[in-house]
């Protein structure tokens, strides 16, 4: 079974300042990763996402990740924050093959100073 | 990727009642699924709504207090039968793939339905 480990609860930067979300994985496979975003009273947005291929991706908003197989991370950034950044982070994962779950971190709060 | 709409958005029941919560998609996809996030939580997977057969419900879930259903490929229903407050949290769909197109391996999420049992 796959498993996703989102260390802390709650981040805070200032606007213009580095955005870093760590998402660990523990699966018996390299599975797909994903990372989703909800923002208040809203539902989730998917923010990008990581299958095959290039180990760096770019979704929207400015964010991106990297895939990185022998330390088992799916690390979300962005170079510069905005107020608008602020919400819920969450990385999920996902086994390759049929009727294989998504099963989702507990999230992180990303919380951006003026 | 698809446009997914929920019905209500939210509600506020009293315990020992039911609610329908309804779900539409603006295209046909392969896979439907219910998910609870209970405030302040994560998701948690409820079920899968299989079209024209029963859900396939996760553990510690059973049909009798979530029954689903999915009569077409942009259609599903959850309802949440004889609700506690414990029941209340943000009730989502969420889809995946198209026929013939088998998985695309991503998950798209309706808005959500905020529940509160009082």
């Amino acid at each position: 079974a796959q498993s996703v480990t989102q260390l802390g609860s709650h981040v805070s930067v200032s606007e213009g300042a580095l955005v870093l979300l760590r998402c660990n994985y523990s699966s018996s496979v390299p599975p797909y990763l994903f990372w989703y975003v909800q923002y208040p009273n809203q539902g989730l947005q998917l923010l990008l996402k990581y299958t095959t291929g290039a180990t760096l991706v770019k979704g929207i908003n400015g964010f991106e990740a990297e895939f990185k197989k022998s330390e088992t991370s799916f690390h979300l950034t962005k170079p510069s924050a905005h107020m608008s950044d602020a919400a819920e982070y969450f990385c999920a994962v996902k086994l390759t093959g049929a009727n294989s779950k998504l099963t989702f971190g507990k999230g992180i709060t990303l919380s951006v100073r003026p | 990727s698809a446009v997914i709409s929920q019905k209500p958005s939210r509600d506020i029941c009293q315990r020992g009642t039911s609610l329908t919560i309804q779900c539409q998609v603006d295209s046909q996809v392969t896979m439907m699924f219910w998910y609870r996030q209970q405030p302040g939580q994560s998701l948690t997977l409820i079920a899968t709504a299989n079209q024209g057969s029963e859900a396939t419900y996760e553990s510690g879930f059973v049909i009798d207090k979530f029954p689903i259903s999915r009569p077409n490929l942009t259609f599903s229903t959850l309802t949440v039968s004889n609700m506690s407050p414990e029941d209340s949290s943000i009730y989502l769909c969420s889809v995946e793939g198209s026929p013939g197109q088998g998985t695309l391996y991503e998950q798209y999420f309706g808005p959500g339905t905020r529940l509160t049992v009082t």
